[in-house]
Formats: structure tokens, sequence, C-alpha cells
């Protein structure tokens, strides 16, 4: 079972260039998110898609976009990187929005922008 | 807001001690909650988790109790060993109109048990 895949695992981009992190689940889940992680901030939320055809902002969603392409991917763009992007990207997806179902996570992807 | 606060680490233990992680909440409404397990260079998984008030949530000898009147979800285990090493995350799920889903997470507490 694949799960959750992210790519690319590891990406180096110049100020100013823009690059896009692709994700996508074969689990059938209606609900996707993008995370990113920073030492001492833990988990902060850029955006999450509760349903396909639907996006919305998380706690820190300056300067990104994203798309839910389908139901499997749900993309997030850079538009012109900044050093403060630098960070560990995790998408994620849930079965629903439901008190019971938990979220399942990617690898990961690490970006650093100098 | 809606938060979710951990204790600092790192935690160092020796191997068999009896381990708590603090976590405390702030949330509109009644949220689910959750603690996730990261092992390096891994993503996030889930640990356990419980979804209304006096559930306890276990799993691989961890546990955690929702605790309403305290806003807690402290994780225990009464004796670690040296493959628990990892970061664990305390989360929260909220639920209702415009939060529908939405997973926050707290900062993450690093534990490191040595043999």
């Amino acid at each position: 079972n694949a799960g959750v895949t992210q790519t690319p695992k590891f990406q180096v981009l110049k100020t100013g260039q823009s690059m896009t992190l692709q994700c996508a689940q074969d689990m059938n889940h209606n609900s996707m998110y993008w995370y990113r992680q920073d030492p001492g901030m833990g988990l902060r939320l850029i955006y999450y898609s509760a349903s396909e055809g639907t996006t919305d902002k998380g706690e820190v969603p300056n300067g990104y976009n994203v798309s839910r392409l389908n139901k499997r991917e749900f993309s997030l763009r850079l538009e012109s990187a900044a050093p403060s992007q630098t960070s560990v990207y995790f998408c994620a997806s849930s079965p629903s929005q439901g008190r019971n179902t938990e979220a399942f996570f990617g690898q990961g992807t690490r970006l650093t922008v100098v | 807001g809606n938060s979710v606060t951990q204790m600092e680490g790192p935690v160092t233990l020796s191997e068999e001690a009896f381990l708590t992680i603090n976590c405390t909440y702030t949330a509109t409404g009644y949220p689910s909650l959750f603690w996730y397990v990261q092992y390096p260079g891994e993503g996030l998984q889930l640990l356990l988790k419980a979804t209304k008030a006096d559930d306890k949530g276990s799993n691989k000898g961890f546990e955690a109790t929702y605790r309403k009147e305290t806003t807690s979800f402290h994780l225990e285990k009464g004796s670690v060993q040296v493959s628990d090493s990892a970061v664990y995350f305390c989360a929260l799920k909220l639920h209702g109109s415009g939060n529908t889903g939405k997973l926050i997470f707290g900062q993450g507490t690093t534990l490191q048990v040595k043999p």
C-alpha cells in the first residue's frame, strides 16, 4: 500500500524561484492537508481541503497556493520562494471529518531556499 | 484561539523508566484528541486517540485519557524502551461549522531513551 506519496523528497531553491510540491493518496480519502514543520513549532497547517473541489486556508497560508486537482491529488505551490519557507512539508489525508478518523501522513519534503 | 501546548523537551530517560508527556489544549467546541509519533526521517503516524471526555486511548503500552475538566491529554508509558525514542505530537481535531476536520498540533516533544 502506497498510502500518501509526496514528491520530491528533497529540493533546494533559489530565492524567487517557484515550485510545486506534489501529493497523492490512494486510500480514497475525502480530506487532504498541507503542513510545514519547523523546529520548536510543531506542525502548522498551511491549507486543507475538506473534500474534492474545496480548499481553505490554515494557520500560515501566506506565500502558498494549493490545488485539489481531483480526489487523489493535492498540490502546494510556492510562487516566489523565500528563505523563510525553508522547512519540512508534510501532506496528509483523512477519510472524513468524523470524530474518530485519523490523518495519514506522507514522508515529507525537505525544502531549502537559499 | 485553538491551540495545543506540550511540555518542552528533550526528555531523556533510561530504559524501563516511567514516561509522562504533558499536553493541554484550548479549543472552541468539543474536539477529538490524538497522539502522533514521528521516528527519525519519517512522517507522522497515529499512536492513539480519544474522541470524548473520559475516553482512554491506548496502543503499544502507551495510554492517554481525555480530561475535559482540565483540558488535558497526557501521554504515559510504564516502561519505555530504546525503540520508543522519537518525537511525540499531541493534536486536536476541530468539529463544527468552518473547522471541519482541521487538525492542530502541539510543538512536539523529543524523547530519547538510553540503554
